[in-house]
């Protein structure tokens, strides 16, 4: 199956400033790699989402880079609020059984000091 | 439309009871999903249904099962519950199975917290 590992597993910044956020997968047949934002309590929300023929994908202050050689992809987050605290998961889909699956990163723990 | 309803949102069980995981999609789609997340280790598959009258297991499906009642419902069962399933369990449903040769991504549930004593 897939492994993802994700770093760091936290991370403090200060308001106004990027956070960086980096992911590796071993699967080269993974095409789907999203991002999702969950706030302490709450469930996971999609955030951001990229496909392997795209190499940069961005929204707003939020943008996502794709390294298909490296099979690594990245999360960043450009002029940090402090409503951007919370746990960042990115993922990776795989095919197993019947259909392509997700798996997750470990997470990491954003805090936005003000 | 209220996506990804799951129920209970809390239970506390006994070692060795039983228990049904409910969760139900109002968005028409095919696939849904179970994981559990435990500190510090993301969210783990449990079982999927990549479409109504299919299940498959997960990275870590043993002591669990699971019915795929209608196109909305997914359920999840707990036979003889362990304290190692003390956990948040989400459900999960895409239109189609993610990945693939379009975005199909996960939308979540808010999720059901568990403790097993």
């Amino acid at each position: 199956g897939e492994n993802v590992e994700q770093h760091p597993s936290t991370l403090s910044v200060q308001e106004g400033d990027s956070a960086v956020i980096k992911c590796t997968y071993s699967d080269s047949a993974s095409n789907y790699f999203p991002w999702y934002k969950q706030e302490l309590g709450k469930r996971p929300q999609l955030i951001i989402d990229i496909r392997s023929n795209v190499g940069e994908k961005k929204d707003q202050r939020i943008a996502v880079t794709l390294n298909k050689t490296a099979k690594h992809f990245s999360l960043h987050i450009t002029e940090t609020q402090p409503e951007d605290s919370a746990v960042y998961f990115c993922a990776a889909s795989f095919f197993s059984g019947s259909a392509r699956q997700l798996t997750f990163g470990s997470g990491t723990q954003l805090t936005v000091l003000p | 439309n209220a996506g990804v309803t799951q129920t209970p949102k809390f239970q506390v069980l006994k070692t060795g009871q039983s228990m049904t995981l409910q969760c139900a999609q109002d968005m028409n789609h095919n696939s849904m999903y179970w994981y559990r997340q435990d500190p510090g280790m993301g969210l783990r598959l449990i079982y999927y249904s990549a479409s109504e009258g299919t299940t498959d297991k997960g990275e870590v499906p043993n002591g669990y099962n699971v019915s795929r009642l209608n196109k909305r419902e997914f359920s999840l069962r707990l036979e003889s519950a362990a304290p190692s399933q003390t956990s948040v369990y989400f459900c999960a449903s895409s239109e189609r199975p993610t990945g693939g040769n379009s975005n199909q991504p996960q939308h979540f549930g808010d999720g059901t917290r568990l403790s097993i004593l």
